[in-house]
């Protein structure tokens, strides 16, 4: 596609269920990065990937969450015995690199709800 | 580390009247980049402009301009002649070598018709 496709739109949860929420980056984008953003808040930095490689993974809440990359393409964030408080927004962008600077391209997220 | 502030949690402007958003920022990064979003209801973070911070010229992108002040690490977003579509979120945001961008709390702007 066009851009940066992110499935599901939506997700309910029941507390403690698993979740997995998928990122689709635009072709040939080698950095990948996962935001999460609250109600009324900013997105915050989650993690980043460079091809199949997680670089850096110091924003991730806890250990329920984990993130992977396996063939450097599409994305999954996985969340395990999901809690109220992980519901939020959680957004997913892709970067080029050309001759005017480093270009993110954000898809529209998921919006999870945890009740 | 960086840090974002956005003080100001909402705006309104009269269509065709111009509008300034407030950023202020911190960070630790000798070369870094700062930006405005526009978030829409459709939850999609699209980039309305960049500055590096090692160009003195204000950056401009047809109707959005920045004032950016690096001594007083302010980047204050001007929209000029707004329009309804401009109604949104805005959120300012900073990123150093790691490209991991730090974003402020954002603001609503609501354009009047």
């Amino acid at each position: 596609g066009a851009g940066v496709s992110q499935s599901p739109r939506y997700k309910v949860a029941k507390r403690g269920q698993d979740v997995a929420l998928r990122c689709d980056p635009i072709s040939g984008h080698v950095s990948l990065f996962w935001y999460q953003q609250a109600l009324g808040q900013g997105p915050e930095f989650l993690t980043y990937f460079q091809n199949e490689a997680q670089l850096d993974k110091s924003g991730l809440p806890s250990d329920r969450f984990f993130a992977e990359r396996p063939e450097g393409s599409v994305s999954t964030l996985k969340i395990q015995r999901t809690q109220q408080e992980d519901s939020a927004v959680y957004l997913c962008a892709s970067s080029s690199l050309d001759e005017s600077g480093e270009k993110l391209f954000f898809g529209s997220g998921t919006q999870l709800s945890v009740l | 580390a960086q840090t974002v502030t956005q003080s100001q949690p909402e705006m309104s402007v009269q269509e065709a009247e111009t509008v300034t958003l407030s950023c202020t920022y911190d960070t630790s990064e000798n070369n870094y980049y700062l930006f405005w979003y526009k978030q829409p209801p459709s939850r999609q973070m699209i980039l309305v402009i960049r500055q590096e911070a090692y160009k003195q010229q204000n950056a401009t992108e047809n109707r959005f301009s920045v004032n950016f002040q690096k001594a007083a690490k302010s980047f204050s977003l001007k929209i000029s002649d707004s329009q309804l579509g401009d109604t949104a979120m805005y959120f300012c945001a900073c990123t150093g070598a790691n490209s991991k961008l730090t974003f402020g709390k954002g603001i609503t702007l609501s354009v009047r018709p």
